[in-house]
């Protein structure tokens, strides 16, 4: 059965660092896009970050350059490293495989969120 | 910035089929966007029901269908059920990477 576990969230001030992790069973991260998704209290969901299986990495404007996605292979495990962290980061963060689809016609390779793990809650306040 | 706008809420009767949109701020979605659609019920997390515009995920029921309907894409649900109460979210890929999720849809099956 393929399945994604999030862990590392937690309460932290404003200006710390964090780092998640997804513990992936069933399958490998090393052969697979790999996503970030958060959703602040309240709020709708938000596309973080994103692995490609050749070390692409993608953001979204509200972190880039403050998080880093990566993966340790051996871990079979991807990662979510946030720094200079903000009270709007406060979020439930969800991890999800990124099932790769490659269009013929346009020589395109996209994503889909497919198997979604339950979340972990990053609280940032001081 | 491109936003992705979606129904802030939809009402849909038991039995019913209700059409969910999802469009651009500025410009036409297409299949190009590869658009998908998930569903979260309140305090889950959420389910992937369509990709690639039309494709179902596995163990999706057929009630559940979507489509790019003029200048949007669109998820349709025929035959509503109360357990489709629940949020709705499309995603759309921008390109180089990058997706961006709709603001999401609140539907109510009464």
């Amino acid at each position: 059965e393929v399945r994604v576990v999030e862990f590392g969230g937690g309460f932290i001030q404003p200006g710390g660092s964090l780092r998640l992790s997804c513990a992936a069973s069933g399958f490998s991260v090393s052969s697979n896009y790999m996503s970030w998704v958060r959703q602040a209290p309240g709020k709708g969901l938000e596309w973080v970050s994103v692995i490609y299986t050749a070390g692409d990495r993608y953001y979204a404007d509200s972190v880039k350059g403050r998080f880093t996605i990566s993966r340790g292979n051996s871990e079979n495990t991807v990662f979510l490293q946030m720094d200079s962290l903000r009270g709007e980061d406060t979020a439930i963060y969800y991890c999800a495989t990124a099932n790769r689809h490659y269009d013929l016609l346009t020589g395109i390779y996209s994503y889909y969120m497919d198997v979604w793990g339950n979340g972990t809650t990053v609280t940032v306040s001081s | 910035q491109t936003v992705v706008t979606q129904e802030s809420s939809f009402s849909v009767s038991p039995g019913g089929t209700v059409t969910l949109t999802c469009g651009l701020s500025s410009g036409s979605v297409s299949t190009s966007y590869y658009p998908s659609w998930y569903q979260q019920t309140p305090g889950q997390a959420p389910r992937t029901l369509i990709y690639n515009t039309d494709t179902r995920s596995s163990g999706v029921p057929d009630r559940f269908s979507g489509s790019i309907l003029g200048v949007k894409a669109a998820l349709t649900i025929t035959g509503a059920q109360a357990d489709d109460e629940s949020d709705y979210y499309c995603v759309l890929f921008m390109g180089r990477g990058v997706s961006v999720f709709g603001g999401g849809t609140r539907l109510t099956v009464l």
